[in-house]
């Protein structure tokens, strides 16, 4: 089966700049996740949909951090402005209810 | 509260060779599940091996098994006769099955190095 799809693959910015990450789960998974990982960290959970509804956002940074899953399949996340603490890879995850999480290859963000 | 701790920040092993990664974990829920990734540093996170705390028996894949021994809470990942490929970071994380916040606990990882 396809994996997670995420892009772009690598992203420079300026801070203040905006940027939009995309994200397409393994077909059939209702879960989606959004994660953060700084680095020398482990991931840390941004957002959690379930289906198109969102499950979880209670550390998603909402004035300047956004995510959507129109239709209940692909995903957008935004960073609008960007500062330099938000440099870090950001991972897209999808999975069925109760099972493994199963993640793209992410993307890495620099801000400088 | 709920907790991964991950004792060993680096370890290197020889190829060939066995090599346990250690992962201890802290929760007052009696249904769970564990779980190890393995991130290169290419970036991706790759799951490897799921344990549930009601299973009696030690997961296994592959090369890959979970000795798991929950009255001491731990849940250590073995990899059998490693890889050069095997040089990443590995991740413990755990997820409890039932309650309103099953959010994944991830420790901070433990960065393997399989020397030739």
């Amino acid at each position: 089966e396809a994996g997670v799809a995420q892009s772009p693959r690598y992203k420079i910015i300026e801070k203040r700049q905006s940027v939009a990450f995309w994200c397409n789960p393994i077909s059939g998974h209702a879960t989606l996740y959004w994660y953060q990982q700084i680095l020398g960290q482990g991931p840390k959970l941004l957002i959690q949909f379930q289906n198109n509804g969102v499950v979880d956002d209670s550390q998603l940074p909402k004035d300047r951090f956004s995510a959507e899953r129109l239709k209940g399949v692909d995903s957008t996340l935004k960073i609008q402005p960007a500062k330099l603490e938000d440099s870090a890879v950001y991972l897209c995850a999808s999975s069925l209810v109760g099972t493994p999480l199963h993640f793209g290859n992410g993307t890495r963000l620099t801000v400088t | 509260a709920q907790k991964i701790t991950q004792t060993q920040p680096g370890m290197f092993v020889q190829e060939k060779e066995a090599v346990t990664l250690d992962c201890t974990y802290d929760t007052s829920d009696q249904s769970y599940g564990l779980f190890w990734y393995k991130q290169p540093s290419s970036g991706e996170m790759i799951f490897l091996i799921y344990q549930g705390s009601y299973d009696e028996q030690n997961a296994t894949e592959g090369r890959y098994s979970l000795n798991f021994q929950k009255a001491r809470k731990s849940a250590n990942l073995v990899i059998s006769a490693s890889q050069l490929g095997d040089s990443a970071m590995y991740f413990c994380a755990m997820r409890p099955n039932a309650g309103n916040n099953r959010k994944l606990i991830w420790g901070l990882g433990t960065s393997l190095a399989v020397n030739p």
